[in-house]
């Protein structure tokens, strides 16, 4: 079984400025790791995933995260957010002999204020 | 095809009536999920379909809870005798079977009064 740890519920950063949302994991098997977004009464949106290959995954938006397999980790940043970045955010994965089904954290609210 | 579809986006029904969610997901896509998410929490896995056979059921699924996707399209989730537990958003996703994205709908909140 796998299961996954947003450290932060909720982030409150300042415009233009970076931000980090960390996310820890834990898993017996190889895994598949995501990060997708949420909006307001909204489905998820893939933001980024890492399969294999190289631990630096660039995604939609600026996004960008980082595979730490000895810290088992999966940290999301960004250089300079925007309002619009204000959502909720859910780092996933999924065991990669497991149907493509997701473990989710329990999400981290980034809050983007002007 | 604009993604994965479902209906109705918001349900509000007394406690002990059943109710039904449909997810219509992208074409071609193989793999069928549905998740549910309360509030302030991460979705949970339910339960997926490749094509029509329904693979893997989440301990969540109690015998009130029943999914089916009879041609391997589209899918139904039905609750009967609802509670006020089962208030929640259900989501929906689909993926190929050699794709590891899924994609997700904007999901049917449900709320038990």
């Amino acid at each position: 079984a796998q299961s996954v740890t947003q450290l932060d519920s909720q982030v409150p950063v300042f415009e233009e400025a970076p931000v980090e949302l960390r996310c820890n994991y834990s898993s017996s098997v190889s895994v598949y790791l995501f990060w997708y977004v949420q909006y307001p009464n909204q489905g998820l949106q893939l933001l980024l995933k890492y399969l294999s290959g190289s631990t630096l995954v660039k995604g939609i938006n600026g996004f960008e995260a980082e595979f730490n397999k000895s810290q088992t980790s999966f940290h999301l940043r960004k250089p300079s957010v925007h309002i619009s970045d204000t959502a909720e955010y859910f780092c996933a994965v999924s065991a990669n002999n497991a149907g493509n089904m997701l473990t989710f954290g329990g999400g981290t609210r980034l809050m983007v204020k002007p | 095809d604009t993604g994965v579809s479902q209906n109705p986006r918001h349900k509000i029904t007394k406690r002990g009536q059943n109710v039904t969610f449909r997810c219509d997901p992208i074409s071609e896509h193989n793999r069928l999920y549905w998740y549910r998410q309360t509030l302030g929490q991460g979705p949970e896995f339910l339960t997926y379909f490749q094509n029509e056979a329904q693979l893997e059921k989440s301990r969540l699924l109690s015998d009130r809870f029943s999914a089916e996707r009879p041609k391997g399209s589209f899918s139904t989730l039905e609750i009967q005798r609802t509670e006020q537990g089962d208030s929640a958003m259900y989501l929906c996703a689909s993926s190929l079977l050699s794709n590891t994205e899924a994609f997700f709908g904007q999901g049917t909140r449900l709320t038990v009064v």
